[in-house]
This record gives C-alpha cells, structure tokens and sequence, in this order.
C-alpha cells in the first residue's frame, strides 16, 4: 500500500505531551519527514532523517519509529504549536511521494 | 536565503488549462529536485510529481498521469506546472517545494524544503 495514515485529530493541554502517529507500509523502508501547516500557511518542515530539526524549530519536536509507524512528539506543547501535522515519506516502490492524511492537534 | 515565489492566483474553466511558475533563488537551481503538491480547500495534501531541473526528467503521480506537465527555464531558475482538462475538482492551493535528502545506513530520507507561497487555482464555469 502507497497509503500513510494519521489520526484525524488529537488535543492537549498547555504543557502536556502529545504523540501524532503515522502508519504505513513504506516507513519500513524509508524515513518519515513531518511538516507543521497553520491556516492561510505553507507547510513548514518540522523533522526529517532519523530525528533532525531544522534551524527554527524548538527542541520539544521529536521523531521516532518502529516497523511500519512513524511518531511525532511534541513535549509540553505550546499555543502556537496548535495546527495541522502531515507525514511525509516515499511510496513503497520508492520512485514518488506520499503524504500522510493529517492531524489536527488542538492545545487546550 | 532560499525563496521559491510563485505566481498568482488563476481562475480557468472547466476543460481549459492552466500553468503555475515557481521562480527560485537563493541555491543553484539545477541541483535540487523540485516536486508539485496541491491542497483543495479544508483537504489534506496530495503529491503531484518531481521534476529534476538540471535533466528535465520528470515523475507523475498516477492520478495526474496524462494531464500535468512540470516544465523549467534554468535562465530564469523558473519551474512551471501545467495541469489540463480542469474539473472543478482541481479547484486547490498548489504547492512547489525544493527536494533535499540523503540515504544513510540503507535507509534514505527525503524532505521538501522551502516550499513556495502557493497559488489558487479556481476552476469555476
């Protein structure tokens, strides 16, 4: 399957700590690249590789995976952390791009 | 800095065409991929293709096959996508983004980065 699935929403409040998984045949192959998209916005890369952060991003984004999920870990999430998260890797045949279904994480 | 700017909002008929630019600077133009997504309002995001600009070579996404061409003017450091026989099911915010990655151990890793502003597409009658 080419498929990557997410969660469709999940919340947290101020502070607490939230996971976003995202499931797939091809994270077993491929590493899992997480983008952050608030409304009106671009996507902004968020990790990629095994667990890298761009310049910009706060140190409470996190990446982990384990067979075919791949996680994103937002360690005391922040108001402005509230948006949606996508999950990125390639196709199981390696040759084009899947995106995940998307999260929406709420911070309360 | 790196900066992928694209063009305007477009509004287009069914069955007409339209073709969005992403005009680079900031890197060497022809040493990154550049790939095309597209979000339909409240929808999630969906990848078009890839262009390598230094080749020309291209990559389609089944669903596009047969309807979308990713094209580049390196004078200009300019991509362009070209997606015919609209619907108004292709009504959507489309993306360019710049193609990083590196393979390590076995395992490779692909990220887009910067993306482009994006642009409106509206298909209306």
């Amino acid at each position: 399957s080419s498929e990557l699935t997410q969660d469709p929403a999940v919340s947290v409040a101020l502070g607490q700590t939230v996971r976003i998984t995202c499931q797939g045949d091809s994270l077993r192959s491929y590493y899992t690249t997480w983008y952050q998209q608030k409304p009106g916005q671009a996507p902004i890369l968020v990790i990629y590789g095994e667990n890298n952060r761009p310049s910009g991003i706060p140190d409470r984004f996190s990446a982990s995976s384990s067979g075919n999920t791949a996680s994103l870990t937002i360690t005391g999430a922040q108001a402005e952390d509230e948006a949606d998260y996508y999950c990125h890797s390639r196709d199981t045949g390696g040759k084009h791009y899947v995106f995940g279904t998307g999260t929406k994480v709420t911070v309360l | 800095q790196v900066q992928l700017v694209q063009s305007g909002a477009e509004v287009r008929k069914p069955g007409a065409s339209v073709k969005v630019s992403c005009k680079t600077s900031g890197y060497t133009f022809t040493s990154h991929d550049i790939n095309w997504v597209r979000q339909a309002t409240g929808q999630g995001l969906e990848w078009m293709g890839w262009m390598n600009p230094n080749t020309g070579d291209t990559g389609y996404a089944q669903k596009f096959q047969g309807r979308v061409t990713m094209t580049r003017d390196t004078s200009i450091s300019t991509a362009y996508m070209e997606l015919s026989s609209l619907r108004s099911e292709d009504t959507a915010v489309y993306y360019c983004a710049r193609d990083l990655g590196y393979c390590s151990g076995g395992s490779c890793s692909n990220w887009f980065d910067p993306w482009g502003q994006g642009t409106l597409v509206t298909v209306t009658s």
